[in-house]
């Protein structure tokens, strides 16, 4: 089955040590987006990749990067992780950017220690 | 940008009742509207959306209306199961950008 695949399910990281989330598709999407959920919120948007061009939301803070080396793989880097960061890290795609459906992907929970 | 808006926060209903969740937003050039369902620990899961040129959409025990007029759309559960318990989020698109706007998220909790 087509779907979006986050690993590790779950992530522990010290405070202010690098941490990378990863993320695969097989859905041959064109945009793959990142969302941070903290408990009981919805999802907010950090940034989207359509194809090779790097969207970023304005309120995402530097501390958040992220790499897409190809059509199948996006990453989030973490460079300094501190405890307001922990929350569950959401990949999403979709076919065209705009008013299309997204696909979600089990998501990463990370905890900072 | 967009504002959406969703009521009620929470929701307990008895299993075989009805559940029905409201979602109002504000720009009226949006014309996509997903429903989606979080269980505790996953990820949304898309249970069903609707496009602005059809007022209502069914699949089984979901249904999904739609009011452009009024700028709002609901979500149907008939027939609730314990299973149906989870965080119910709507979304609507932002007007000319690439991001959903998602509202708050109704908690719905069927009791057996």
């Amino acid at each position: 089955d087509a779907m979006v695949i986050q690993n590790p399910r779950y992530q522990v990281t010290q405070f202010g040590k690098p941490v990378t989330l990863s993320c695969s598709q097989t859905l041959n999407h064109n945009v793959m987006y990142w969302y941070q959920q903290k408990s009981s919120q919805a999802p907010k948007l950090l940034f989207h990749y359509y194809d090779k061009d790097f969207n970023n939301e304005a309120d995402t803070p530097d501390n958040f990067q992220s790499r897409r080396p190809n059509t199948s793989f996006c990453f989030l880097d973490i460079r300094s992780p501190g405890l307001g960061d922990a929350a569950m890290y959401l990949c999403a795609t979709s076919r065209a950017p705009g008013q299309e459906t997204q696909y979600f992907g089990p998501g990463t929970r990370l905890l900072v220690l | 940008g967009e504002n959406v808006e969703q009521h009620p926060s929470t929701l307990s209903v008895q299993e075989g009742d009805s559940a029905v969740i409201k979602c109002t937003y504000s720009d009226s050039a949006s014309n996509y509207f997903p429903w989606y369902k979080q269980e505790l620990g996953k990820g949304p899961q898309l249970i069903i959306d609707i496009r602005s040129n059809v007022g209502e959409k069914k699949d089984q025990r979901i249904a999904v209306t739609l009011n452009k007029t009024a700028k709002h759309f609901s979500l149907h559960i008939t027939e609730t199961q314990p299973e149906d318990s989870a965080v119910y989020f709507c979304a609507v698109p932002q007007n000319a950008g690439n991001k959903l706007t998602f509202g708050g998220g109704t908690r719905v909790l069927v009791k057996p």
